[in-house]
């Protein structure tokens, strides 16, 4: 089965850039989604296909897929984007997640 | 607006058969473009994909559950269900009812979650 390696933490200083890594073979030839979950809350979706944020979520949140890596990168990091973060692909009607970046804010 | 309720024990004695229920309101599960599943978050731990159902009762599963895991469907009382058998306490997880876009496999909306603890 297909797999997905997240690094299990990242810092980030607020206001620096927040880089989060999602590796997988050949991942460039699927569609990468990300979700953020805050403690104690049910995750939410923040980047789709790769590259497409849903309505709501600010344009400091991108990704980009190439390779065997996809990244979610966010700008501007704020305190209030602290959270865990899993990666997720979609593998001949499979689902698989990463296993979580836990994101902490300096 | 969509909301999906997970419902069911929150305890569980090991052997035996874990049954969750999710209810969704604000939209059909007979819509085409969606699937409707079911994913769990051990404590501390990951994310893991349980299966899928589409509204024709087709279902996609995680294999690696070694088909415990039974995904349902009711459309007439627009609701789905999990039942895992032989449950161990590796099965404790929060349970959560999502649904899924059938184009991209991506969650576009999470039920809230429920805690289901499997100890004697």
């Amino acid at each position: 089965s297909y797999v997905l390696t997240q690094p299990p933490s990242v810092s980030v200083a607020p206001g620096k850039t927040a880089r989060i890594s999602c590796e997988g073979i050949n991942i460039a030839s699927k569609s990468v989604h990300w979700y953020r979950q805050r403690p104690g809350q049910a995750p939410i979706l923040v980047i789709y296909y790769d590259s497409d944020r849903p309505s709501g979520i600010p344009e400091r949140f991108s990704g980009s897929n190439s390779g065997n890596t996809a990244t979610l990168t966010i700008s501007g990091v704020e305190p209030g984007d602290e959270a865990d973060y899993h990666c997720q692909v979609w593998d001949s009607t499979t689902v698989v997640f990463g296993g979580g970046t836990k994101l902490t804010v300096l | 607006q969509l909301q999906m309720q997970e419902s069911g024990p929150g305890l569980v004695k090991p052997s035996e058969t874990l049954s969750l229920t999710c209810i969704v309101s604000g939209d059909s599960i007979t819509s085409g473009v969606y699937y409707w599943g079911w994913i769990r978050q051990p404590p501390h731990k990951g994310l893991e994909w349980i299966g899928s159902i589409y509204h024709s009762g087709t279902t996609y599963d995680n294999p690696s559950l070694k088909s415990r895991a039974t995904i349902s469907v009711d459309s007439s009382e627009n609701q789905f269900f999990l039942k895992m058998t032989s449950v161990t306490a590796a099965d404790t997880a929060v349970y959560y009812c999502a649904r899924l876009k059938t184009v991209g496999g991506y969650v576009d909306f999470w039920g809230q979650g429920t805690l289901v603890t499997v100890s004697s």
